[in-house]
């Protein structure tokens, strides 16, 4: 069975920074591209990020390019998204996924609330 | 960048009803097109890819269609468990990645 188990989330202040981890099981992860995918309380959805098989390509929504950047560890089956100077707009839950861009497995998300 | 257009933003219907809900892009993605299901507080769902694919497990009773701009996600046969919000998802690229703003299907 496939899981992905996201942690890091939590509360930090405008300008600080976090770093998720999506810890992948079930499947090789090494053979898929692996994304971020985001949701803002009571709104729709936003993809983030993507990474390849390989960690030689990597793709990011404008609104983080530059902010945010999307790593992975296959030796460890582990996805990791390292958020620095993070604005209030940043506050959401945020989802490993399966994929490049079909997303067949999801996380369960972990919270990210940036407030003062 | 494609913009994407899904319509209506709520749906009300009845159990056993036939829904279908918009999708349009502003320019052609050809079928590269998602259908995804969420509920509250829990992850999406992938129901639909390449527009009209159903994703294993998926109950037949959902449907897709359509290709260069305007996609349709239809329910046939409208079961309670199928009363949640529904976005739309086009991958014209690795690189661009866009769901639309979401459809909520309520009970009537």
């Amino acid at each position: 069975e496939v899981q992905l188990v996201e942690s890091g989330g939590g509360l930090v202040q405008p300008g600080g920074s976090l770093r998720l981890s999506c810890a992948a099981s079930g499947f090789t992860f090494s053979s898929y591209w692996m994304s971020w995918v985001r949701q803002s309380p009571g709104k729709g959805l936003e993809w983030v990020a993507n990474i390849k098989q390989d960690g030689s390509e990597k793709y990011y929504v404008d609104s983080v390019e530059g902010r945010f950047t999307i790593s992975r560890d296959n030796a460890k089956n582990s996805l990791y998204l390292q958020m620095n100077s993070l604005r209030a707009e940043d506050t959401a839950v945020y989802y490993c996924a399966r994929g490049g861009y079909n997303f067949g497995s999801w996380g369960q998300g972990t919270l990210v609330t940036v407030s003062s | 960048d494609i913009q994407m257009t899904q319509s209506p933003s709520t749906l009300s219907a009845c159990v056993g009803d036939r829904v279908t809900i918009t999708c349009r892009a502003s320019q052609s993605i050809n079928n590269w097109l998602a259908w995804y299901q969420q509920k509250p507080g829990k992850a999406p769902k992938l129901l639909i890819y390449k527009a009209s694919s159903l994703e294993s497990g998926v109950p037949s009773r959902f449907s897709g269609s359509g290709s260069g701009t305007e996609f349709t996600l239809t329910i046939s046969g409208l079961q309670p468990d199928d009363f949640a919000t529904y976005y739309c998802q086009l991958y014209n690229t690795y690189s661009q990645v866009r769901f639309g703003q979401g459809t909520k299907l309520e009970i009537k």
